[in-house]
């Protein structure tokens, strides 16, 4: 089971700005990872770090995160933005954790 | 730009060995700043991370404690790659398998680590 907990659905109307959040006490000690994936593809990082973005990632997805939660914001969202998103952080035994996953529908 | 290029077999038996290997490009296994990870995801358990190997001076292993007792994960410098043997499989191994480079450093004083090239997939399915 993950330690890293996130809501297992979300909704959005298109244009719209969604937050998917993802709870776990590693999050204090770690910044968490994002990940999107789309069915039949691999999970491609889309932020890290405190609030970074890869190269090629639009800057409508932001991070941020306080305590024991991260979060992942989507400003603006759009019809391609529709996805499973997973979270990631390392524990204090240096093993690395995902979250459930939250999977992304926008209306 | 990085590339993870991952080969093996499709389909294993009970209790047998599963055998995958990533393949690098744009970088090197034996990098001082990188992580070589196999993770894998089924519906049943999700992204499920297995284990990495690292050069610090010298090669490490840390592998998940749900694997622990059947994992080794071996780096190949003269063919720039890295390999998973999981042993003695069951069916609940079935699951699509990626192998991924890790990257971390300190943002704002915070350790971050994060999986930035994956490579393409490969679904392995335990059955007679």
């Amino acid at each position: 089971s993950s330690e890293l907990t996130q809501d297992p659905a979300v909704s959005v109307a298109l244009g719209q700005t969604v937050r998917i959040t993802c709870q776990g006490d590693s999050l204090r000690s770690y910044y968490a990872s994002w990940y999107q994936q789309k069915p039949g593809q691999a999970p491609v990082l889309v932020i890290y770090g405190k609030n970074n973005r890869p190269s090629g990632i639009p800057d409508r997805f932001s991070g941020s995160s306080s305590g024991n939660t991260a979060s992942l914001t989507i400003t603006g969202a759009q019809a391609e933005d529709e996805a499973d998103y997973y979270c990631n952080s390392r524990d204090s035994s240096g093993n690395h954790q995902f979250g459930g996953g939250t999977k992304l529908t926008v209306l | 730009q990085v590339q993870l290029q991952q080969s093996g077999p499709g389909l294993v038996k009970p209790s047998q060995t599963l055998s995958l290997t990533c393949a690098i490009s744009g970088d090197s296994v034996s990098s001082n700043s990188a992580a070589w990870n196999w993770i894998r995801q089924s519906p049943s358990r999700g992204l499920e991370w297995l284990g990495r190997t690292y050069y610090r001076s010298k090669w490490y292993n840390d592998y998940a404690v749900s694997v622990k007792s059947r994992i080794t994960i071996n780096p190949d410098t003269s063919k720039n790659q890295f390999s998973l043997q999981l042993n003695s499989v069951t069916p609940e191994d079935t699951a699509v398998y990626y192998c991924a480079r890790e990257v971390g450093y300190y943002d704002s004083s915070v350790k971050t680590y994060y999986f930035d090239y994956w490579g393409q997939g490969t679904l392995v399915t335990v059955s007679s």
